[in-house]
C-alpha cells in the first residue's frame, strides 16, 4: 500500500519570502500523480499544483513549483514570495495511475503541514 | 466552476442518533469521495463510489455506510452515531478521464456527537 509522509507538522515563513514543504511518498508503481492540496482556514480545500510522474520537468503555478525526485520519491513544494493569504494546511497526496475500476480513483493524504505567514 | 456542496456546515447529534450527511455535486462526475478530517490524522478515506450504485470500502469504513442511487448525489448514514465519530466530514468528486482527476472538496460538515 501507499504511503505518503509530511514531516513537518508545522511551518512559518515571513511575508515575501520563500518556503519549502516536504513530503516523501512509497509506492512500488512506477506511473502515478501527486498533488499539493491548500485547506485555509474554515475554507474549502483547493488544488494547489499537479505533478504527473512520467513527467521529469517540475510542475509550477504562478508562486508555487515543485521540486519533484522520482528516484528518492520526495515531492516537495515551494512557495515564493510569500502572501498572508497562503496561511492554511496543505496536504501533499498520491493517486495510481492504474486504469482499474474501484481503487486507483482515491487519493492518500499526508497529514498535513500548517504553514504560518507572519506580516 | 465545479461545485460541490454539503447538506450542513455544523451538525449536533446524540449518541445512538441516525445522522445523513448529504454531497451534491453539479459536474456529472463519476467518482464521489467521504473522507473524515482529524487533527494530527489528516483526511482518511471511508468509502468512494465510482458509479451509480457502486461502492468501495476506504480506510476506516466500520460504522458508516454509504448510498448513491444518483450520479450527482453521494450520501455517508451514520446507522447509530458514537462520539468517537465527533469529526469533520469532507465530501470530494472527480472525473473520470485521464489528466481530469483532481478532486473537487466541499465546504465539509462538522459533526459533534454528544
Amino acid at each position: 500500500a501507499q504511503t505518503v509522509t509530511q514531516s513537518q507538522p508545522e511551518m512559518s515563513v515571513q511575508e515575501a519570502e520563500t518556503v519549502t514543504l516536504s513530503c516523501t511518498y512509497d509506492t512500488s508503481e512506477s506511473d502515478y500523480y501527486l498533488f499539493w492540496y491548500k485547506q485555509p482556514p474554515s475554507r474549502q480545500m483547493i488544488l494547489v499544483i499537479r505533478q504527473e510522474a512520467y513527467k521529469q520537468q517540475n510542475a509550477t503555478e504562478n508562486r508555487f513549483s515543485v521540486n519533484f525526485q522520482k528516484a528518492a520519491k520526495s515531492f516537495s513544494l515551494k512557495i515564493s514570495d510569500s502572501q498572508l493569504g497562503d496561511a492554511a494546511m496543505y496536504f501533499c497526496a498520491y493517486r495510481s495511475a492504474r486504469n482499474t475500476k474501484g481503487g486507483s480513483e482515491k487519493l492518500v493524504f499526508g497529514k498535513g503541514t500548517k504553514l504560518t505567514v507572519n506580516p | 466552476d465545479v461545485k460541490v456542496t454539503q447538506s450542513s456546515r455544523y451538525l449536533v447529534k446524540r449518541t445512538g442518533e441516525k445522522v445523513f450527511l448529504e454531497c451534491v455535486q453539479d459536474m456529472d462526475h463519476e467518482n464521489m469521495f467521504w473522507y473524515r478530517q482529524d487533527p494530527g490524522l489528516g483526511l482518511r478515506l471511508i468509502y468512494f463510489s465510482y458509479d451509480v450504485k457502486m461502492k468501495e470500502k476506504g480506510d476506516i469504513p466500520e460504522g458508516y455506510s454509504v448510498s448513491r442511487e444518483k450520479k450527482e448525489r453521494f450520501s455517508l448514514i451514520l446507522e447509530s452515531a458514537s462520539t468517537n465519530q465527533t469529526s469533520m466530514y469532507l465530501c470530494a468528486s472527480s472525473f473520470e478521464r485521464e489528466g481530469r482527476d483532481t478532486q473537487y472538496f466541499g465546504p465539509g460538515t462538522r459533526l459533534t456527537v454528544l
